[in-house]
């Protein structure tokens, strides 16, 4: 069985300081790692995601992942954030032989002034 | 294309009502899945279909039924409402074929239901 283990409920943040949101994983085969990200009032957005190669995803709006099998993590990194990142973030992982998603408890990400 | 839609956007119910919440997607998805979102819970799984007539369970399926007679749709049917079904409700749809297990989800934009 998979599961994903979001170590933080909540993280404070000034703005333009560097984040890290972190996200641990167990599965028995290979595994599919994703970020969603969740606005106020909103659906889930995939962020990035990791299939194969790199090991560092990134995204369109400065967010990049970095997957370590042998620590079974795939943390979310941004140098620098905006008070527009606030929002809740949702590591999921996939099996190779799933089709749905397993997801984490969420982390939410508070940007202040 | 419209992605995945969910009707209705909120909904308040009495304790032992029934209804259906709506999903439908227009990208000719094979994978549709619905999960609740409860605070502090993250999102878990309800029920999920790999094709039209193919339904399974998934993490929290009790008191909770689904169907897929299309590719298109993929109702879920509360059958006696309960307080304890109070939660945000979504869709998600995947796309099948040569990729399909490492493809990500495309999300509705939610219902929010309320039992009272």
């Amino acid at each position: 069985a998979q599961s994903v283990t979001q170590l933080d409920s909540q993280v404070p943040v000034f703005e333009e300081a560097p984040v890290e949101l972190r996200c641990n994983y167990s599965s028995s085969v290979s595994v599919y790692l994703f970020w969603y990200v969740q606005y106020p009032n909103q659906g889930l957005q995939l962020l990035l995601k990791y299939l194969s190669g790199s090991t560092l995803v990134e995204s369109i709006n400065g967010f990049e992942a970095e997957f370590n099998k042998s620590q079974t993590s795939f943390h979310l990194r941004k140098p620098s954030v905006h008070i527009s990142d606030t929002a809740e973030y949702f590591c999921a992982v996939k099996d190779s032989g799933y089709s749905t998603l397993t997801f984490g408890k969420g982390t939410m990400l508070l940007v202040s002034p | 294309n419209a992605g995945v839609t969910q009707t209705p956007k909120f909904q308040v119910l009495k304790t032992g009502q029934s209804m259906t919440l709506q999903c439908a997607q227009d990208m000719n998805h094979e994978y549709m899945s619905w999960y609740r979102q409860d605070p502090g819970m993250g999102l878990r799984l309800i029920h999920y279909s790999v094709g039209a007539g193919i339904t399974d369970q998934g993490e929290v399926p009790n008191g909770y039924n689904v169907s897929r007679s299309t590719t298109e749709d993929f109702p879920l049917r509360l059958l006696s409402a309960a307080p304890s079904q109070t939660s945000v409700y979504f869709c998600a749809s995947t796309p099948a074929g040569s990729g399909r297990v490492n493809t990500e989800a495309f999300f509705g934009q939610g219902t929010r239901l309320t039992v009272v």
